[in-house]
């Protein structure tokens, strides 16, 4: 069975540093994606950055960067000099194949709540 | 260019009404997807379309049934609502294996 585990439900980050928000997961599937999904307080769900599990670079977008540690199957959250408006729940998500493989299913954590202290 | 609506925003039902939720993507997408969230948790699958007329059940399917009305549109009914559905309701879709994008939610209440 997949699992994605989030240990820290709050961070907190002074505006302009860097955080770390982290995941692990679990998986015997050879082929799976790992997604960051931001959800700030109006609800809507924003995807952030993904990592396919045979790609040996850490993936990278703007802000946002993804630690890939496939041995110790975590795939952490970076976001640099971090700004107000980052303040949101944070979720990081499996995708794995399901049925025919004809479609992903995502797994999601519990979520961490960052907030950005001016 | 919307990308994934959904309606209605919010909801509140009595125990035993039905409903229909509606999900409308413009990204060509061939995969949707319906999700429940409930309060300190992540999302949970309902069910899924990987194509235009074809639905699978998800991981917490009971109390549900949907329909893919053509490539764009895929709904969730809910056939007789109970106070155990209450949540918030997300519709996503993707190409086939790729990245899944969502709709802004459906918050629904059963009293």
């Amino acid at each position: 069975a997949q699992k994605i585990t989030q240990t820290q439900p709050g961070m907190f980050v002074q505006e302009k540093e860097a955080v770390t928000l982290d995941c692990t997961y679990d998986t015997s599937d050879p082929s799976y994606g790992l997604f960051w999904y931001k959800q700030p307080s109006s609800g809507e769900m924003i995807f952030l950055i993904y990592q396919g599990s045979y790609d040996q670079q850490n993936a990278t977008e703007g802000r946002y960067s993804l630690n890939f540690q496939k041995a110790r199957k975590s795939a952490n959250l970076v976001i640099s000099a971090s700004q107000l408006g980052d303040s949101a729940m944070y979720f990081c998500a499996m995708s794995f194949l399901i049925s025919s493989g004809s479609a992903r299913q995502l797994t999601f954590g519990s979520g961490t709540q960052l907030t950005v202290l001016p | 260019n919307a990308g994934v609506t959904q309606t209605p925003k919010f909801q509140v039902l009595k125990t035993g009404q039905s409903m229909t939720l509606q999900c409308a993507q413009d990204m060509n997408h061939n995969s949707m997807y319906w999700y429940r969230q409930d309060p300190g948790m992540g999302l949970r699958l309902i069910y899924y379309s990987a194509s235009e007329g074809t639905t699978d059940k998800g991981e917490v399917p009971n109390g549900y049934n949907v329909s893919r009305l053509n490539k764009r549109e895929f709904s969730l009914r809910l056939e007789s609502a109970a106070p155990s559905q209450t949540s918030v309701y997300f519709c996503a879709s993707s190409r086939q294996l790729d990245t899944q994008y969502f709709g802004p939610g459906t918050r629904l209440t059963v009293l």
